[in-house]
């Protein structure tokens, strides 16, 4: 299976800072990777797919780069509804999921 | 637009049975493949298993292969999830997914199951 790496766990900032999440591959997954939100008690909900696709009706503050092992999640100006945690998903083969970064407010 | 609402969770004895079921809406159903997906308390997701849009292929997690089986009736527009001879370890709550313009681009809200004595 094809492990995800996912960083930092825990991410602490402030609104209108700049945020950044990570996943790493243990192999080449090509742009066959996907981005969630999930806010406490509810379903995750598509940000990014295919690396860097933006879904329909997401805020264009979120952005996704990277190809092969190494994707980024960047949300350009945080804002108070983005406090959620974040997981990437990798669809190239049997689908794995990061562990998750949670984003709190400082 | 699309909906998927899951039913059938609970409380169960391990080693007992349960079966999910999963009704959907807002797209043609028989045209893509259906997914479940689970999310232990306070942990990340995990992939469980997969059905093509026909119900030809099924695909599972090791943990659960010989255990549970997927399956989908496309005249109801439902899917289901069998689970035979659960285990604690099997607690989480159970989301179903599909893939129309990518992967797992629509989930339900979920469904908990609660395994234990």
């Amino acid at each position: 299976d094809i492990q995800m790496t996912q960083s930092p766990s825990f991410l602490s900032a402030s609104v209108g800072d700049r945020v950044t999440i990570n996943c790493k591959a243990s192999q080449n997954i090509n742009r066959y990777l996907n981005w969630y939100q999930q806010k406490l008690g509810e379903a995750p909900k598509l940000l990014i797919y295919n690396a860097n696709s933006l879904q329909t009706g997401i805020p264009s503050r979120f952005s996704g780069s990277g190809s092969g092992t190494d994707f980024t999640l960047t949300i350009s100006s945080l804002q108070p509804e983005d406090v959620a945690t974040y997981f990437c998903l990798q669809h190239n083969s049997w689908p794995t999921f990061g562990a998750g970064t949670k984003l709190e407010l400082k | 637009e699309v909906q998927l609402v899951e039913s059938g969770g609970g409380l169960v004895q391990p080693g007992r049975s349960l079966k999910l079921s999963c009704a959907a809406s807002g797209f043609t159903f028989s045209d893509y493949y259906m997914a479940w997906v689970r999310q232990a308390p306070t942990k990340g997701l995990e992939w469980v298993a997969s059905i093509s849009y026909d119900g030809g292929s099924t695909y599972y997690r090791d943990s659960v292969k010989g255990r549970f089986t997927i399956s989908r009736d496309n005249a109801k527009s439902s899917l289901y999830l069998q689970m035979d001879s659960l285990r604690s370890e099997d607690t989480a709550t159970y989301y179903c997914t599909t893939g129309i313009t990518t992967s797992f681009d629509y989930w339900g809200q979920g469904v908990m199951v609660t395994v234990s004595s």
